[in-house]
């Protein structure tokens, strides 16, 4: 089975942080997604990574950055955390061949105070 | 563009009642469909994929058949449980975008005994 590990499920920061969410995979799995997810406004996209070092900006990139420097783990950062940015976020991987799903992590609930 | 629409929850259902959650898209081309169950405080796991036409997806005694003549994948179980309480969500992959998944906005399902 696909694992698809997230470093927390919960985190608890304050305004202005620098805030890191890890995510690892162990499928080597080309593909990687960082969504965020708030009620009344479903999943959204905020950055993929289409192989090492590739990425790219989803629906919703402002105010975040990503890193894939292997291509097991890829890294969201929030570089100066506001309380908007208070969400549960879920990280999900792919195979890079036609037809496969993404395999999803148990999230992580962010708290930003 | 590419979209996915569910019908809103909640729906509450009793134990051992059909179900159906009716899912429609709009796309170009021929997408993969996908169906996602959430349950409380968790990520999203994959319930079940078709590819082409006329597939009919199925786990868990869930089924949906990817209907092209009307753009749809509705879901569908004979005799749910309590246990599938939980948010249910279809997504479409159209296969070009580096594997990227259209949500629908989620359906919540709660089923009592």
């Amino acid at each position: 089975d696909v694992k698809v590990t997230q470093s927390s499920r919960y985190l608890v920061k304050r305004t202005g942080e620098k805030v890191f969410l890890e995510c690892v995979q162990d499928m080597d799995h080309e593909n990687m997604f960082w969504y965020r997810q708030d009620p009344g406004l479903g999943l959204r996209l905020i950055y993929f990574s289409y192989d090492v070092k590739m990425k790219e900006k989803g629906d919703i990139p402002e105010g975040y950055s990503v890193s894939r420097e292997k291509k097991e783990r890829f890294s969201l950062i929030l570089e100066s955390a506001s309380t908007n940015q208070t969400s549960m976020y879920l990280c999900a991987s792919r195979r890079q061949t036609s037809n496969q799903p993404q395999h999803f992590g148990d999230g992580t609930r962010l708290s930003i105070l | 563009g590419n979209s996915v629409t569910q019908m809103e929850g909640p729906v509450t259902l009793s134990e051992e009642a059909f179900l159906t959650i009716n899912c429609t898209y709009t796309a170009t081309g021929y997408p993969s469909l996908f169906w996602y169950v959430q349950y409380p405080g968790e990520g999203l796991q994959l319930l079940l994929k078709a590819t082409k036409a006329d597939d009919k997806g199925s786990n868990k005694g869930f089924e949906a058949t990817y209907r092209k003549e009307t753009t749809s994948f509705h879901l569908e179980k004979g005799s749910v449980q309590v246990s599938d309480s939980a948010v249910y969500f279809c997504a479409l992959s159209d296969g070009i975008d580096r594997g990227k998944l259209i949500f629908g906005q989620g359906t919540e399902l709660s089923v009592k005994p």
